[in-house]
């Protein structure tokens, strides 16, 4: 079946660096992909959309410029925290969809990162 | 802005009962409704449903979508220790199929 996979699963890092995850479709080419945040016991929060070739939509109050998403290729999405702080402590996932398929088949998920800035 | 509602927030309940886990929402330019399991790491995909009134059945679980009321269930009949997760509804929307996820139901299993 379709997968997704995120890397990396867990990191930690100072506050003021910047911290890089990637979203990759391993046997599927994904036009589109979603990242989403997830603070613990609540539900995920869209952050934005990321279109291969092109800028990512952005939702409101998610700030671009913290939160570059960069989609260079069918197969991969990558999301930097810039100048990380510990309020971005929180649970990444990304989701992709199988460009192969309809707009309304499922998305799948990767296994998320969990971010913790000290 | 949409919105997605899921009842109850939590629940306990004894291996063999059965559950109903509720989902409204309230958004525009609907296009499907999700039901995702959250166990640790990544939502894994039970159903989507598109039309009213046609119920989707794995095993023991099913789900039905009234588009008219706008909500879902989901049921989960003889409940087993496995089935302790969060349980998460989602309707997307639009042409850039966008997913508003509820807040999710964690549903615990005991023996």
């Amino acid at each position: 079946g379709a997968v997704v996979s995120q890397h990396p699963s867990w990191v930690i890092c100072k506050s003021g660096t910047s911290v890089k995850i990637e979203c990759r479709s391993l046997d599927f080419q994904a036009t589109t992909m979603f990242w989403y945040r997830q603070f613990p016991k609540q539900s995920l929060m869209l952050m934005a959309t990321s279109n291969e070739g092109s800028k990512a939509t952005y939702e409101q109050g998610v700030e671009k410029d913290k939160f570059l998403i960069n989609h260079a290729s069918l197969t991969l999405s990558t999301l930097t925290v810039t100048s990380a702080h510990p309020e971005d402590s929180s649970f990444y996932i990304c989701s992709a969809r199988d460009s192969a398929r309809d707009r309304d088949s499922p998305l799948h998920f990767g296994n998320g990162t969990r971010l913790t800035v000290t | 802005e949409d919105k997605v509602v899921q009842s109850p927030l939590s629940l306990v309940v004894h291996e063999g009962d059965t559950v109903t886990l509720n989902c409204s929402y309230e958004v525009t330019n609907f296009r499907s409704l999700l039901w995702y399991k959250q166990e640790k790491k990544a939502p894994t995909f039970l159903f989507m449903l598109t039309s009213s009134g046609i119920e989707k059945k794995s095993g023991r679980l099913s789900s039905i979508l009234d588009k008219k009321e706008l909500f879902s269930i989901l049921n989960i009949t003889a409940t087993q220790t496995g089935d302790s997760a969060v349980y998460l509804c989602a309707v997307r929307t639009g042409t850039a199929s966008k997913l508003t996820f509820g807040t999710g139901t964690r549903l615990q299993v005991t023996l």
